[in-house]
């Protein structure tokens, strides 16, 4: 069943401006993870925040996390047209199914 | 490291025929497989999670006697969709994870489109 619930459902910006997508949750998790799809392609993990953390980074990528809202953004920075795809929020209860949210779209412009 | 390949990318058969799609983990064993079906601009649905030597778990609404999942090793889960019919044209996807370790993360396929003429 799906219970994130990623917003907005598109994005469309410029190539150097900064990209934010948002994941809702509702059940208690494990920890959060985010994954990108380009077209027709699978899915590859970009970044896992666990339940006590509130903040991380790898590279352009920041992720937060507040349990108490049960919410998690992904902010992608500088962002190139390279990074046009789909974004997901995963969320994990102990090693039980993954749970995937409907998605970002996001679209970098030249 | 982990890589999941996922073969055939594509494939267009006849209606009532079946199909198989293969899903192997080429450098890590994996001893829970997942199947999902994606239409597009929609998010991932889950089918059925695969467990090496045992039957596979179907999520509700999805039948078992259609979409055949044998798991019959560490690194190899299969696909067949059984009968095809055009409503059955879709995007699957698998993903697995790591036996052993955190298993935190799931290490994708790249997809298979389907198309049942």
């Amino acid at each position: 069943s799906q219970q994130g619930e990623e917003d907005p459902q598109a994005l469309s910006i410029q190539e150097g401006e900064n990209a934010t997508m948002n994941c809702s949750y509702k059940t208690s998790i494990n920890n959060l993870q985010w994954y990108r799809q380009n077209s027709g392609r699978g899915l590859v993990h970009l970044i896992l925040i666990r339940s006590n953390e509130r903040e991380k980074h790898s590279g352009r990528l920041r992720v937060t996390l507040d349990t108490s809202k049960k919410s998690s953004s992904l902010l992608i920075t500088a962002s190139r047209a390279a990074d046009t795809a789909s974004y997901f929020c995963a969320t994990n209860n102990y090693g039980q199914n993954f749970v995937f949210g409907p998605g970002t779209r996001l679209s970098v412009l030249p | 490291g982990a890589v999941v390949s996922q073969h055939p990318s594509r494939v267009i058969c006849k209606s009532g025929t079946s199909v198989k799609i293969e899903c192997r983990s080429l450098d890590f064993q994996a001893t829970t497989m997942f199947w999902y079906r994606q239409f597009p601009k929609q998010s991932l649905m889950l089918m059925a999670t695969s467990n090496e030597g045992s039957k596979a778990t179907y999520e509700q609404g999805v039948e078992k006697d259609k979409f055949l999942i044998n798991h019959a090793s560490l690194t190899l889960s299969t696909l067949t969709v059984t009968s095809a019919h055009p409503e059955d044209s879709s995007f699957y996807i698998c993903s697995a994870k790591k036996t052993g370790g955190p298993n935190e993360k799931l290490f994708f396929g790249s997809g298979t489109q389907l198309s049942v003429l």
